[in-house]
Formats: C-alpha cells, sequence, structure tokens
C-alpha cells in the first residue's frame, strides 16, 4: 500500500499570496491517478485536480497541479479568501485500497 | 447534474449494525462506467476510503474493515448501501457516499454531503 505524505501540515498565507502544497509517496506513481480536493469547514471534500494536472468542472485556473514519479505538487496562485481550506492528495493504485494524504491546513496568516 | 444523498441513523449502539444507503441522481448505476464508493472522516482527521462497489455488485472493501463491511448495490432504486457489523466507537465518523470517475484520470468526482454517525450506547 502507498504511503502519502503532504507537507507542509499547516501552510500560513495571507490572500494574494501562492500557496505550494508537497504531496510526497512511498513508491513511484501513475500520474494519471493522482487527484487533490479541498475540504472547507463544515463541506464535503470536492475534486480540484484529476490526473495530476487536469483541472475539474469549475475549477479556477489559480489551481494547477504537476509532478511526477514520487513528487507532486498542488499550486494555488493569488490565494482568495475562499482557499483557505484544508487540501488533500490521493491515488489510485494498482489495486485498491485507495490511499489519501493526511492533508494540508491552509489558513490565514 | 448528479447528485449524491446519504441517509441513515446518525447513532448507533455498540456492537450493532450501522446501515447507511446512498440514493443517486443524475445518472443510473446501471448505465456503468463507475464506481460507487464509501469514504469515511473521523471527527477532525482525514479521509479513508473504506470500499466500492459497482453496478454488477462486484465489491472491494479496505483490509481495515473488511470482514465486517458488506456493500450492496439496487439498480432499480439507483442506491447503494453500506452495512457495517459489530461497530465501536472507532466507527464514528462522516461517512460519504462518492462516485470514482475514470475520466481525464480517476478521481472521486461527485460527492454526498455526508452524514455523521455516532457510535454510543
Amino acid at each position: 500500500e502507498t504511503v502519502l505524505t503532504q507537507s507542509p501540515g499547516t501552510l500560513s498565507l495571507s490572500p494574494g499570496e501562492r500557496a505550494t502544497l508537497s504531496c510526497r509517496a512511498s513508491q513511484s506513481l501513475t500520474s494519471s491517478y493522482v487527484a487533490w480536493y479541498q475540504q472547507r469547514p463544515g463541506q464535503a471534500p470536492r475534486l480540484l485536480v484529476s490526473g495530476t494536472s487536469n483541472r475539474a468542472t469549475d475549477i479556477p485556473d489559480r489551481f494547477s497541479g504537476s509532478g511526477s514519479g514520487t513528487d507532486f505538487t498542488l499550486t494555488i496562485n493569488r490565494l482568495e479568501p475562499e482557499d483557505f481550506a484544508v487540501y488533500y492528495c490521493q491515488h489510485f493504485g494498482g489495486s485498491p485500497p485507495w490511499t489519501f494524504g493526511q492533508g494540508t491546513k491552509v489558513e490565514i496568516k | 447534474q448528479v447528485q449524491l444523498q446519504e441517509s441513515g441513523p446518525g447513532l448507533v449502539r455498540p456492537s450493532q449494525t450501522l446501515s447507511l444507503t446512498c440514493t443517486v441522481s443524475g445518472v443510473y448505476i446501471s448505465s456503468g462506467g463507475y464506481y460507487w464508493s464509501w469514504i469515511r472522516q473521523h471527527p477532525g482527521k482525514g479521509l479513508e476510503w473504506i470500499g466500492y462497489i459497482q453496478h454488477s455488485g462486484t465489491a472491494y472493501y479496505n483490509p481495515s474493515v473488511n470482514r465486517r463491511l458488506t456493500m450492496s448495490v439496487d439498480t432499480s432504486k439507483n442506491q447503494f448501501s453500506l452495512n457495517l457489523t459489530s461497530v465501536t466507537a472507532a466507527d464514528t465518523a462522516v461517512y460519504y457516499c462518492v462516485r470514482e470517475s475514470p475520466k481525464k484520470g480517476r478521481a472521486f468526482d461527485v460527492w454526498g454531503q455526508g452524514t455523521m454517525v455516532t457510535v454510543s450506547s
């Protein structure tokens, strides 16, 4: 089972700044199967990015995903107030169980 | 617009069975092409995938709950369900029903709002 480690645990930034979130895997991942999710307080998670870099429907272009191998990144340019939330990376391996990273909280500085 | 809605009791007694149903609208489960999952989130914690089922009834469960979990699908009602037996306080969580889509790479693209289940006497 692949372990996904996200860093940092908490990111304190101001609106308008750029957020760079890391997801490191215990083994090489299939890029097509790496996704990122956003969870605002009290809400269900929502899909941001699939296949490492494909933005989901209605996701603003300030969100971008990149990476390969064991290192993947979610970048949020020009943070908006609604972007302060918890973000999870996730991977579909060769067979279940599917795993998530432990999350990165982006908080207002 | 595809929507998923969980339903079931919010309180379950220890050692009893937790039963939840997810009602799907906007797409027919019977059309195939998707996996229908349950994901849970313990209070203040991260996300744990616990299992999926396909329209055919083929299911796969996370070994962490494998021996206690059964999932089923009712295509006539466009629903899928979860039964988790012998629950303990460790099963207290928000349970989400989720669609897994193969488009643009695999991802959980549609989520229910979640239902909080507390295991307590």
